[in-house]
């Protein structure tokens, strides 16, 4: 089976403008879970979506939000985009809410 | 946020030596977790899982170990390689699809 993948792999925006990140899960998983990374705060919870709905949110502000389409593949989108915003985001999938999570790439976002 | 990564620990050993990789968990709730490896530029790997029913799980050249009485959750790896040099988080699990990840832990394995 096909990995999860993720684009783009690399972007840089400025403040102010906002992006859109996209996930496609393995082929099956139902559950999305987005993630950020950076060297000062580590790997943090976004928000999880399992059957287009989402299950569940982490300490992020209301600019972070997401969706999930019929087909299992997932977007983020940050808006208003600061500085601080400059992160690896990370798509994980799994068969199910709970279940073992495999994750992509991630997505490399420069805010300058 | 509930995963700290300010100063990653570093663990040095030599290739064929056995490597030991400590992670404290903090919800003594958490009923499911899991080990993953990150090389440079690329995401997590999974390597292993334990539920919270077991104390131990062996999988090819790893074993994870739970110790829920002190909330310790260990990873040992056999006659390590160089290969194997990447940071290593556990997480743990105990809402639906929410990992909480440890700070992880940097393994340099020397030829």
């Amino acid at each position: 089976k096909a990995g999860v993948t993720q684009t783009p792999r690399y972007l840089i925006k400025t403040r102010g403008q906002q992006v859109t990140l996209s996930c496609s899960p393995i082929s099956g998983h139902r559950s999305v879970s987005w993630y950020q990374q950076t060297p000062g705060q580590g790997l943090q919870f976004l928000f999880e979506y399992f059957s287009e709905t989402q299950r569940n949110k982490g300490n992020f502000p209301g600019r972070f939000s997401g969706r999930q389409f019929s087909n299992s593949r997932s977007e983020m989108n940050v808006s208003t985009l600061e500085l601080g915003d400059s992160a690896l985001y990370l798509c994980a999938s799994s068969p199910g809410s709970g279940e073992t999570q495999y994750f992509g790439p991630g997505t490399r976002l420069l805010v300058l | 946020g509930e995963s700290v990564g300010l100063h990653l620990p570093t663990l040095s050993v030599q290739e064929g030596d056995n490597s030991i990789i400590n992670c404290a968990y903090s919800n003594s709730a958490s009923d499911y977790f899991i080990w993953y490896k990150q090389e440079s530029g690329k995401g997590p790997q999974f390597i292993i899982d334990i539920r919270s029913n077991m104390d131990k799980r062996q999988g090819q050249r790893v074993t994870v170990l739970l110790n829920k009485t002190v909330k310790h959750l260990s990873l040992q790896i056999a006659a390590t390689q160089p290969g194997d040099s990447a940071v290593y988080f556990c997480a743990e699990n105990n809402q639906g699809g929410k990992l909480i990840f440890g700070q992880g832990t940097e393994l340099s394995v020397k030829p």
